[in-house]
């Protein structure tokens, strides 16, 4: 597509359910992102793919967050267990896969965990 | 680990003026980028502009310029002739070879009519 898409654009959900955020980047980007942004603060890196694997999985919080590329394209975070604590936009970018790309953003998806 | 620190959570400037944005970071890495983007109300982060730390000259695009001092690492942002549609958050940010993108907390710029 021309730019990066993310669903749902707001989800809200009860504490203890597991949710899904999902990411469409820009076609070729074999790079793609994610980032949890908390309410006026800066973006913080979640994960990190290459293709179909994670190259960097460092910034995930703990076991509940998982994040799948299985095709190399499309990726979907998922969040077990959710906390109001995971309250947050979940920002995802792609890249090409060259040091010094520029990542492009989706407009995020906005969690509210009651 | 890489840091980078705005230390202006929010700066105002009046229509046609120009601001300057600070942003300071801390590397052991002699090459790396540095970038400014900029986040309106919908969410959507947009890049204003790119610097290759190796390029001594400051990057510019349009009203937008950077001073970048690398020996001071430090990378501010100029906005000239500020617009309204400037209002936004806006980040600093780097990344070297561990292609992970690390941000500041942002500046918010308000422009005012």
């Amino acid at each position: 597509g021309a730019g990066v898409s993310q669903t749902p654009s707001n989800k809200v959900t009860e504490k203890g359910k597991y949710v899904e955020l999902r990411c469409d980047p820009i076609s070729g980007h074999t790079a793609l992102y994610w980032y949890r942004q908390s309410l006026g603060q800066g973006p913080e890196f979640l994960i990190y793919f290459q293709g179909t694997g994670a190259a960097d999985d460092s910034g995930l919080p703990n076991d509940r967050f998982f994040a799948v590329r299985p095709e190399g394209s499309v990726s979907t975070l998922k969040i077990q267990r959710t906390e109001r604590g995971d309250s947050a936009v979940y920002l995802c970018a792609s890249s090409l896969d060259t040091y010094g790309n520029v990542l492009t953003f989706g407009a995020g998806s906005r969690l509210t965990v009651l | 680990a890489q840091t980078v620190t705005q230390s202006q959570p929010e700066m105002s400037v009046q229509e046609a003026e120009t601001v300057t944005l600070s942003c300071t970071y801390d590397t052991s890495e002699s090459n790396y980028y540095l970038f400014w983007y900029k986040q309106p109300p919908s969410r959507q982060m947009i890049l204003v502009i790119r610097q290759e730390a190796y390029k001594q000259q400051n990057a510019t695009e349009n009203r937008f310029s950077v001073n970048f001092q690398k020996a001071a690492k430090s990378f501010s942002l100029k906005i000239s002739d500020s617009q309204l549609g400037d209002t936004a958050m806006y980040f600093c940010a780097f990344i070297s070879n561990d292609y992970k993108l690390s941000f500041g907390a942002g500046t918010t710029v308000t422009v005012r009519a």
